[in-house]
């Protein structure tokens, strides 16, 4: 069965300074595809960035970019010139190409400090 | 719509009662998912309809749990004798094809709470 694990509960960052958040997943498939999302208080889950596990490039989206370690099964999201509309519960999630259902880790909650 | 419309937004019923939650998916969205988030935890996984169809209803913890889809766009998760341990947010997402390649996109959810 695949896992995702986050070790950091609460993260905590200064507006403008960057933050790193970690997931780690565990699997034997090869082909997969690997998910950030965003939870603010609303509840909605907003996609902000996505991976897939045979491109080696790290994707990037804007402030936001990925360390993508396949052999370590690590997938951590790097938060640019952070702002206080960061601030939110971040989930990382997995698909294994074959599959439809997303699992996904317990959560980060990113505090942003003025 | 302009996005997944879920109803209610909140929900609170007596223990033993049935419930029924509604998710309008984006219009077109063939693929659509249920989703469970318990307090504190990441969504779990409940079942995945393609069209009309429930192409994967592993997630759905017992036979309490069932969900349609009769026409391929609305869909209903229907609870049965509930319990307070199904107190929960229950998400909705959908996708134009189900392809990993497309964005699911998640509704705000409906806040379950049995008392």
């Amino acid at each position: 069965a695949q896992t995702v694990t986050q070790s950091q509960p609460e993260m905590s960052v200064q507006e403008a300074e960057t933050v790193t958040l970690s997931c780690t997943y565990d699997t034997s498939e090869s082909d997969y595809y690997l998910f950030w999302y965003k939870q603010p208080p609303s509840r909605q889950m907003i996609l902000v960035i996505r991976q897939e596990a045979y491109k080696q490039q790290n994707a990037t989206e804007n402030r936001f970019s990925v360390n993508f370690q396949k052999a370590a099964k690590s997938f951590s999201l790097k938060i640019s010139d952070s702002q206080l509309g960061d601030a939110a519960m971040y989930f990382c999630a997995y698909v294994p190409n074959a599959g439809n259902m997303l699992t996904f880790g317990g959560g980060t909650r990113l505090m942003v400090k003025p | 719509g302009a996005g997944v419309s879920q109803t209610p937004s909140n929900k609170v019923t007596e223990k033993g009662k049935y419930v029924e939650l509604r998710c309008d998916p984006i219009s077109g969205h063939t693929a659509l998912y249920w989703y469970r988030q318990s307090l504190g935890q990441g969504p779990e996984f409940l079942i995945y309809f393609q069209g009309t169809g429930a192409a994967d209803d592993s997630g759905l913890p017992n036979d309490r749990f069932f969900a349609v889809r009769p026409e391929g766009s609305v869909s209903t998760l229907k609870i049965q004798r509930t319990e307070r341990g199904d107190s929960a947010v229950y998400l909705c997402a959908s996708s134009l094809t189900g392809n990993k390649n497309t964005e699911a996109f998640f509704g705000q959810g409906t806040r379950l709470t049995v008392v």
